[in-house]
């Protein structure tokens, strides 16, 4: 697609709960990055990949995040065992092959937990 | 230390007029990338300009410009003939090349209103 794509828009869970989240790239754009908004200002790089190769993941809290770009499916991130300072915006963005490109985000995915 | 300063957490300007988002950045990467993007109340991140390291001459796209000033290390945001629409948050983002990283670092943003 022209858009990257993020489901659900909103995700509520109890702490404890795994959540998922779901990204679809855009078509032909080979780097996908994770970013987590909290506090409507504050940036956090989480993980990246390069088609279904993870990149870089040195923003990631390992212990209970885990992330996966499969061929022919949307990439996803996973928390298991959520607690409350996981809520946040989790966007996705991806960015073209040629690297430095611009990256493109989609709308976010909310996770409230309660 | 912070790769991204905003220091402006607010700012307001009258419609029609020019505006000035500040950005500093910290980085010891002769190759990088600098970028805005506008994040409407409606939560959306909006990719606006891109000024490279290299780049001779400062980026423009339509009524945004970019005053790169690589000795001072700074990408401030010029918004000529501001509009209602533009208020929203604004947050500039760095890549650095040689790292080969390619994730974006954030500044924490600058919220504009435009008064009408």
């Amino acid at each position: 697609g022209e858009e990257v794509a993020q489901t659900p828009k909103h995700l509520v869970r109890g702490e404890g709960q795994k959540a998922k989240l779901y990204c679809a790239p855009i078509k032909g754009h080979s780097y996908v990055f994770w970013y987590q908004q909290v506090l409507k200002n504050e940036f956090k790089f989480l993980i990246s990949f390069q088609n279904e190769n993870v990149f870089d993941e040195t923003g990631m809290p390992k212990e209970r995040f885990s992330a996966k770009c499969l061929p022919n499916s949307p990439c996803s991130l996973e928390i298991q065992a959520t607690k409350l300072e996981d809520s946040a915006v989790y966007f996705c963005a991806s960015s073209h092959p040629r690297r430095g490109s611009e990256q493109f985000f989609g709308p976010g995915t909310r996770l409230t937990v309660l | 230390a912070q790769k991204i300063t905003q220091t402006q957490p607010g700012m307001f300007v009258q419609e029609k007029e020019a505006v000035t988002l500040d950005c500093t950045y910290d980085t010891s990467d002769p190759s990088y990338g600098l970028f805005w993007y506008k994040q409407p109340s409606s939560g959306e991140m909006i990719f606006l300009i891109y000024q490279g390291s290299y780049d001779q001459q400062n980026a423009t796209e339509g009524r945004y410009s970019l005053n790169f000033q690589k000795a001072r290390k700074s990408a401030n945001l010029v918004i000529s003939a501001s509009q209602l629409g533009d208020s929203a948050m604004y947050f500039c983002a760095m890549r650095e090349a040689q790292t080969g990283a390619n994730n974006l670092f954030f500044g924490t943003g600058t919220r504009l209103t435009v008064i009408p």
